[in-house]
Parts: C-alpha cells; sequence; structure tokens
C-alpha cells in the first residue's frame, strides 16, 4: 500500500492564480481530509469528506474547494490565491468516522503564494 | 471552533528520564481524543484514540490517559530515548466529524 499520496510536494503561485492540491490513498478509507499547518498554530481543518459524493466544510474553507468522486481522490482546490493561503497542506484519511479511528497523513505540500 | 490546549509548549528531557504533558479540552459534547506523534520533515503519526473516560493506551514506552469529565488527557513517556524527540499533538472530536488540535508539546531527549 502506498498510503497516502499527495503531489505536488512544493507550489510557488503568484497571487490570482488557481491550482490543485491533488491527495489519493489506496486504503479504502471511507473518511478524507484536508488541514493546513502555520506556524504558531495547531492543524486546522479545511475540508473533509464521509464518503464519495459527500462533502462538508471544516474550521478555515474560505478560498478552497473540495470533491469527491472516488473513494479514492479528495483533490483541494485554489480559487485565486492569496498570501493568507502560503501554508503546508496535510491531507489525511481515516477507515470511517473519527471516533474509533486514526487518520493517516500525506507527506505534505509546501505551498508559497506571492 | 473548540479550545484544545496543551502543555508545556516544548520540553528538554535527559535520555532515560519519564515525562508526561497534558491535553485539554472542553468535556461538553466529547465524542474521541486523538494523540499523533509528529517528527520533523515527517507527517504525524497516530499514537492513539481513546473515548472512554478512564480509558488507558499502551504503546511500548508511551501510554495515554483520559478524564472526559474533567476535560484532560495525559501522555506518559517512561525511559526517554532520543527517537522519541518528536512534536506530540492531541485532538478532540466533536459531534461533527470535526477534529481540533493543539498546538503540541515539542519533545527534545538529550543524550
Amino acid at each position: 500500500n502506498a498510503g497516502v499520496t499527495q503531489t505536488p510536494k512544493f507550489q510557488v503561485l503568484k497571487t490570482g492564480q488557481s491550482m490543485t492540491l491533488q491527495c489519493a490513498q489506496d486504503m479504502n478509507h471511507e473518511y478524507m481530509s484536508w488541514y493546513r499547518q502555520d506556524p504558531g498554530m495547531g492543524l486546522r481543518l479545511i475540508h473533509y469528506s464521509v464518503g464519495a459524493g459527500i462533502t462538508d466544510q471544516g474550521e478555515v474553507p474560505n478560498g478552497y474547494n473540495v470533491s469527491r468522486s472516488t473513494t479514492e481522490d479528495f483533490p483541494l482546490r485554489l480559487l485565486s490565491a492569496a498570501p493568507s493561503q502560503t501554508s503546508v497542506y496535510f491531507c489525511a484519511s481515516s477507515y470511517r468516522g473519527l471516533s474509533d479511528n486514526e487518520q493517516f497523513f500525506g507527506p505534505g505540500t509546501r505551498l508559497t503564494v506571492l | 471552533i473548540l479550545n484544545v490546549e496543551q502543555s508545556p509548549q516544548s520540553l528538554h528531557v535527559q535520555e532515560g528520564d519519564s515525562t508526561n504533558f497534558t491535553c485539554s479540552f472542553p468535556s461538553s459534547n466529547f465524542y474521541a481524543l486523538h494523540w499523533y506523534r509528529w517528527e520533523t520533515a515527517k507527517s504525524p503519526e497516530a499514537l492513539f484514540v481513546m473515548t472512554l473516560n478512564g480509558d488507558e493506551k499502551k504503546k511500548g514506552r508511551i501510554s495515554a490517559t483520559l478524564n472526559t469529565k474533567e476535560g484532560y488527557s495525559y501522555l506518559y513517556i517512561k525511559g526517554s530515548q532520543p527517537e522519541d524527540s518528536a512534536t506530540y499533538l492531541c485532538a478532540s472530536k466533536t459531534g461533527a466529524n470535526n477534529l481540533f488540535f493543539g498546538t503540541g508539546t515539542r519533545l527534545t531527549v538529550i543524550p
């Protein structure tokens, strides 16, 4: 199993550009999520999905879109990048919900918006 | 938004010492408490998921306890080793499928 994979590992964008961060898992997990990590702050949930076709907002959803057309993939789209979106982004997956199941994290994507 | 706090922020211990840190979370509408270990330049890795008041879990030299009535969890490391150096994160889940993370305790074990 590759686990949770993310691409790209690094990305530099200009303000106003759009891009998609890719996330995939091969563990047949129902739950997938996106977090951002900023200095001095805990991981903050952006969006999550409890299954294909179902997505919901987390703590900091503004400026980001997600979709879940398959169980395996959960891409995160930045619609119009802003310097405030400079961060490290982690995708994570879990077998089902978070009451009983640990999350598995991807390697992260470091995004810089100029 | 859930206020999850961890203390201390950072900790230096000598190799062989035992240590512990605290995670505090709101006790109302509690569903689960997660602990993760995060080494530099890697991704967070799960240690424990705890749900029941009084629960105690153990993995090797690391153990955790949970008090849901008063809203805290302790993580213990017995006989710290340099490879235990990492940031330890806790996160609390409420009714929705959201997980709210603390800012972590950074542990450095000095050989």
